[in-house]
């Protein structure tokens, strides 16, 4: 398959707990996003990356999460000291992105489910 | 900020009858871009339009661009229950080139 992938693809924390996600691109695409949704709602945007730089951050984005590209490829996507309200599917997507394209098809994940009990 | 409006939230339909929602958006967009997602899943590129009054079709599916890059709509002809789902409309515009703003979706359910 070679599609975005993301693991885990469930994770159950309790409150005040650090959690990681990772999120593999399509191979040779430049640019990595990550978004999350709760139930009943469309995607909300969070960070994207071209290539191994962190280009926008969503102000939804908390000092509480961070996101990291270190080598242009894999991303992981840290949110520290938990809460329940961060309780929500973690979509990543990809897409090729080249210099002056402007926003083109972003292909995504099967996503991350965190419940923070 | 950019605000993207989806309308109708739910749409339930009998097998054969059509289907559309509406998308708005509060700024002007460079392009409009529709997802599906199925219960359970994630969402799933279906087309991207950016010429203004633009128009394309995929088989049953239409979608438009309004003239002033703000609409948009996607029609279903003849609905089937594998068009069971939440369609979403995500927008992107102004100096972001790399930031969607998703509508909330309409969820789609087709009764045999």
């Amino acid at each position: 398959d070679t599609g975005v992938s993301q693991d885990p693809r469930h994770k159950i924390t309790k409150r005040g707990q650090n959690v990681t996600f990772r999120c593999d691109p399509i191979s040779e695409h430049n640019r990595l996003y990550w978004y999350r949704q709760t139930l009943g709602q469309g995607p909300e945007f969070l960070t994207y990356f071209q290539n191994e730089a962190q280009l926008e951050k969503s102000r939804l984005l908390s000092d509480r999460f961070s996101a990291e590209r270190p080598k242009g490829s894999f991303s992981t996507l840290e949110i520290q000291r938990t809460e329940q309200g961060d309780s929500a599917m973690y979509l990543c997507a990809s897409s090729l992105g080249w210099a002056g394209a402007g926003t083109d098809t972003q292909y995504f994940g099967p996503g991350t489910r965190l419940t923070v009990l | 900020g950019q605000q993207v409006m989806q309308i109708p939230q739910y749409q339930h339909v009998q097998e054969g009858e059509d289907f559309t929602t509406y998308c708005n958006s509060s700024t002007t967009l460079s392009n409009i871009q529709w997802y599906k997602q199925r219960p359970g899943g994630h969402p799933v590129f279906l087309i991207q339009l950016v010429k203004s009054g633009e128009v394309k079709k995929q088989k049953r599916l239409t979608f438009q661009f309004g003239e002033a890059k703000k609409n948009s709509s996607l029609h279903i002809t003849a609905t089937q229950t594998t068009d069971v789902g939440t369609y979403f409309c995500a927008g992107a515009g102004g100096t972001s080139y790399g930031k969607l703003t998703f509508g909330q979706g309409t969820i789609l359910t087709v009764h045999p």
